[in-house]
């Protein structure tokens, strides 16, 4: 079974700049969230999918992020304009929809850069 | 004060030590727990799901002390292949992981 891809696996961009992050999940997983670690610090939830609706969207750090999860297969992370910050790296993970299962299975990550 | 605390290390052990990492959380709803193990510029991998009960996975158990906030990791036999960053994980009623740091173990040959 495939696990959790993400695309690209690195991203070098200019501060202003747009960069859009993709994430396939596990086939079948109905839930689908975005994770982002930046240098020094501990993994920091950013979003939650329930198929293709927002179920919880409290990490996200300000409007430059924008996810989207049409039809409730991929995923996308744009962030627009990039600034400095948003360098880190960006994990998707999956987990299926089954009620008590919170074991949630991660992608290899995209790592962004900002300059 | 953090929501989920961990000694980032490092923890240097010989091969075939016994090794244990401590963790505690600020959330005493916290429902569900988990040990994740990260690789070098790779991504956080499960490694085992914490029960109230304990739990043992070959040379590897977990144990939760919900009334402590507390769960613990525990490495017999330590081999090489361990060396990596072992990350305590808490999940609250929104499905959302809460991470500590991490902390590193170095096994040495």
């Amino acid at each position: 079974e495939a696990g959790v891809t993400q695309f690209p696996s690195h991203s070098v961009i200019e501060k202003g700049q747009t960069v859009t992050l993709r994430c396939d999940p596990i086939s079948g997983h109905d839930n689908l969230y975005w994770y982002r670690r930046v240098m020094g610090k501990e993994i920091k939830f950013l979003l939650h999918f329930v198929k293709e609706s927002k179920q919880d969207e409290s990490g996200m750090p300000n409007n430059r992020f924008l996810a989207e999860r049409t039809g409730g297969t991929y995923s996308t992370l744009k962030v627009q304009p990039a600034e400095l910050e948003d360098s880190g790296v960006y994990f998707c993970a999956s987990s299926p929809g089954l009620a008590g299962s919170y074991e949630q299975y991660f992608g290899p990550g995209t790592r962004l850069t900002v300059t | 004060r953090k929501e989920v605390e961990q000694d980032p290390g490092p923890f240097n052990v010989p091969e075939g030590a016994t090794v244990a990492f401590n963790c505690t959380y600020s959330n005493s709803a916290s429902q569900s727990f988990f040990w994740y193990r990260q690789d070098c510029r790779k991504e956080p991998k499960l490694l085992m799901s914490v029960y109230s009960s304990g739990n043992e996975d070959g040379r590897f158990t977990a144990q939760l002390n919900r009334a402590s906030q507390y769960i613990s990791l525990l490495i017999r036999d330590s081999k090489l292949s361990d060396s990596a960053t072992y990350l305590c994980v808490v999940n609250w009623a929104t499905n959302k992981l809460i991470f500590g740091t991490g902390t590193l173990l170095a096994v040495q040959p």
